[in-house]
């Protein structure tokens, strides 16, 4: 089937360590992007992609990392530099061009610090 | 993009019509009307689309105002899986499309 897919579903990190979000899809889309969620609140976007091998910061990057090596994959980094970061993680993509620019979501990370 | 504005809850019976409301006061002709739900712990969906004329999908209606400045999601006949919560975007065409989701409507269908 053709979508989008993160992993892990729930994650859990220790303080100071760093973990790794993944976010892969087979739409052959040229546009993805990372967002954050909090309890009752809207997407916060943190990182976005438009194209392989650039990416740029959204409007809450502090503290979080990302890589665009292949078209199809964009994986989020959040790093100990990031000191609230228990929330529900969304990864989404897009053609990126033209008028019909829909995004399609994944189903979401949901990261807990212990 | 123009930003807007959304109550943020609703209510609707199973069966009946949900008509949901946005205000974009400030869009632009070049903009177009996005609409998006999500169901709890779950990523937002697609809902549909549109510029100026009304537009109907398998999911929903949408009924654009003739100076554009609001809509109207209608969900024909509500059920109990439609309760999410209902996002309201603008955009232009073409060029950089960075959406952005304010806290939207949060629809509930009672039975």
């Amino acid at each position: 089937d053709g979508g989008i897919t993160q992993s892990p579903k729930y994650l859990f990190r220790k303080e100071g360590q760093n973990v790794t979000l993944s976010c892969e899809q087979n739409l052959n889309h040229d546009a993805m992007y990372w967002y954050r969620q909090d309890p009752g609140q809207g997407l916060r976007l943190i990182y976005y992609s438009q194209i392989v091998n650039d990416f740029q910061k959204g409007d809450i990057a502090e503290g979080y990392s990302v890589s665009r090596e292949k078209k199809e994959s964009f994986p989020l980094t959040v790093t100990s530099a990031q000191k609230n970061p228990t929330a529900f993680y969304l990864c989404a993509s897009s053609p990126g061009h033209l008028a019909k620019n829909i995004q399609y979501f994944g189903a979401g990370t949901r990261l807990s610090v212990l | 993009d123009a930003k807007t504005t959304q109550p943020p809850s609703m209510d609707c019976a199973e069966g009946r019509a949900a008509n949901l409301p946005c205000n974009h006061s400030t869009i632009s002709g070049n903009e177009y009307v996005y609409w998006y739900r999500q169901i709890h712990s779950q990523g937002p969906q697609y809902i549909i689309h549109g510029l100026k004329n009304n537009e109907t999908n398998e999911m929903a209606s949408l009924i654009i105002t003739e100076d554009r400045k609001s809509s109207t999601l209608i969900l024909p006949h509500a059920t109990l899986r439609d309760t999410a919560v209902y996002y309201c975007i603008v955009r232009t065409s073409g060029g950089s499309y960075i959406p952005t989701f304010g806290r939207g409507t949060s629809l509930i269908v009672h039975p």
